[in-house]
């Protein structure tokens, strides 16, 4: 059994340019959540994806936008990159609703 | 009354010590406690987690203490070696809400020493 995978590892952005960050669940689990790490701090919750459907965001702007797919892998879309989105994204997956939340290694973002 | 406090920010520990990190929270809706465990470039791991009907829970040589008139619980490492170096966020939800999100800590970064 895999754990959570994510792509790319590390990226490295421009300043309003978009970024695209993926997350593949854990087998079995329909539910994704996704968190902004900054450094030196404790991760963030951004929202949630349960079979397919937004269940939930964090205090964060519409320019932060996610996708889960019928496999239930996920991808979480950043517009207008700011230089205060440089963070780590975690991808944590559960077998559903309620249940523990196993995160991936994260995709390390730097926008420049 | 969504934050989780957490202290020491920093842990220094000789080898065979006891490491102990302490959470703190306000909301008492919160029904879910876990603390994951986070070595640099990684994603934290889930080390052990309990619910308010538990006052403690061991495994291993990590225990959860729960205090539910407190509001508070803490993380004992037991005979804490070199390898659990890293830094330990404590979380909390509520899982009878909606969305079921994790509110973290500020994480304490332990270094034990040989």
């Amino acid at each position: 059994e895999t754990g959570v995978t994510q792509s790319p590892t590390h990226l490295i952005k421009t300043r309003g340019q978009q970024v695209t960050l993926r997350c593949s669940s854990q087998s079995g689990h329909n539910t994704v959540s996704w968190y902004q790490q900054a450094l030196g701090q404790g991760p963030q919750f951004i929202f949630q994806y349960y079979r397919e459907e937004e269940n939930g965001r964090g205090n964060f702007p519409p320019r932060f936008s996610g996708l889960q797919f019928p496999n239930y892998s996920s991808e979480l879309n950043v517009n207008a990159l700011e230089l205060d989105d440089s963070a780590l994204y975690l991808c944590a997956s559960s077998l559903s609703l309620s249940y523990e939340q196993y995160f991936g290694p994260g995709t390390r973002l730097t926008v420049t | 009354q969504q934050q989780v406090k957490q202290s020491p920010q920093s842990l220094i520990v000789q080898k065979g010590g006891i490491s102990i990190i302490n959470c703190a929270y306000e909301n008492t809706a919160f029904d879910y406690f876990p603390w994951y465990q986070q070595f640099p470039g990684k994603g934290p791991a889930l080390l052990i987690a309990i619910r308010p009907d538990v006052s403690e829970k061991k495994e291993g040589r990590f225990t959860i203490s729960f205090n539910k008139s407190a509001k508070q619980f803490s993380l004992h490492i037991m005979d804490s070696q070199p390898g659990d170096s890293a830094t330990y966020f404590c979380a909390a939800k509520a899982d009878w809400v909606r969305t079921d999100k994790l509110i973290f800590g500020t994480g304490t970064r332990l270094q034990v020493f040989p």
